[in-house]
């Protein structure tokens, strides 16, 4: 199976751009890429998916490389309700491959 | 609430015995995930029904673990003779099928294990 690799954790200020980037060397051909974020005691919450190069939605945007080997999620103008962890997911759909990473725990300072 | 349920939410019992967990989806998915979730880690899948099939069970992290979803609707998910590493969130999920690309998933509250 392949295996997911994030920072554990990282730091902005409100109205920053976050990046966050997740690697995933062994990206099956049918695996699309999915971010979810979490906040304490929830379920995570859908954020964006794609499958390669670049899509965008009212929250976020997601960039894909050709290799696919990895993939960013950029948050815009980040606020302090952003402060959550977040997830990046391989997700073959119908193959039932379903591999989180462990999170990258953003943190937005006022 | 149209959203999906988990029963119970907390749920503490000691090792050795059995815990059943319940699951509601949202009513017109017909796919049903379950995860085991520990503290500071992603969610782990563990088995998903697309209606009542179970297509995916090979990842149910022993056979202690069980699930169901008799009609294809709610869901169940089992541990027998629990033990304290089965001390964790477990979360339930749904969505719609698709033959290409998945749709999103949404995720219940989750239920909280404690094994004691």
């Amino acid at each position: 199976l392949a295996k997911t690799t994030q920072p554990i954790s990282m730091d902005s200020y409100e109205g920053q751009e976050v990046n966050i980037t997740c690697s995933h060397n062994n990206i099956a051909t049918n695996d699309y890429i999915t971010w979810y974020q979490q906040f304490p005691s929830q379920g995570p919450r859908f954020i964006i998916q794609g499958y390669k190069t670049k899509v965008t939605n009212e929250v976020a945007s997601l960039f894909i490389p050709a290799d696919r080997k990895s993939s960013t999620l950029s948050l815009p103008r980040v606020s302090l309700s952003d402060t959550a962890v977040y997830y990046c997911l391989l997700d073959g759909g119908s193959q039932g491959n379903l591999i989180f990473g462990k999170g990258t725990k953003l943190s937005v300072k006022p | 609430d149209t959203g999906v349920s988990q029963n119970p939410r907390h749920k503490i019992t000691k090792r050795g015995q059995n815990v059943t967990f319940r699951c509601d989806p949202i009513s017109e998915h017909n796919r049903l995930y379950w995860y085991r979730q520990t503290l500071g880690q992603g969610p782990e899948f563990l088995t998903y029904f697309q209606n009542e099939a179970q297509l995916e069970k090979s990842r149910l992290l022993s056979d202690r673990f069980s699930a169901e979803r008799p009609k294809g609707s709610f869901s169940t998910l089992e541990i027998q003779r629990t033990e304290q590493g089965d001390s964790a969130m477990y979360l339930c999920a749904s969505s719609l099928a698709a033959l290409g690309a998945p749709y999103e998933q949404y995720f219940g509250p989750g239920t909280r294990l404690t094994v004691t």
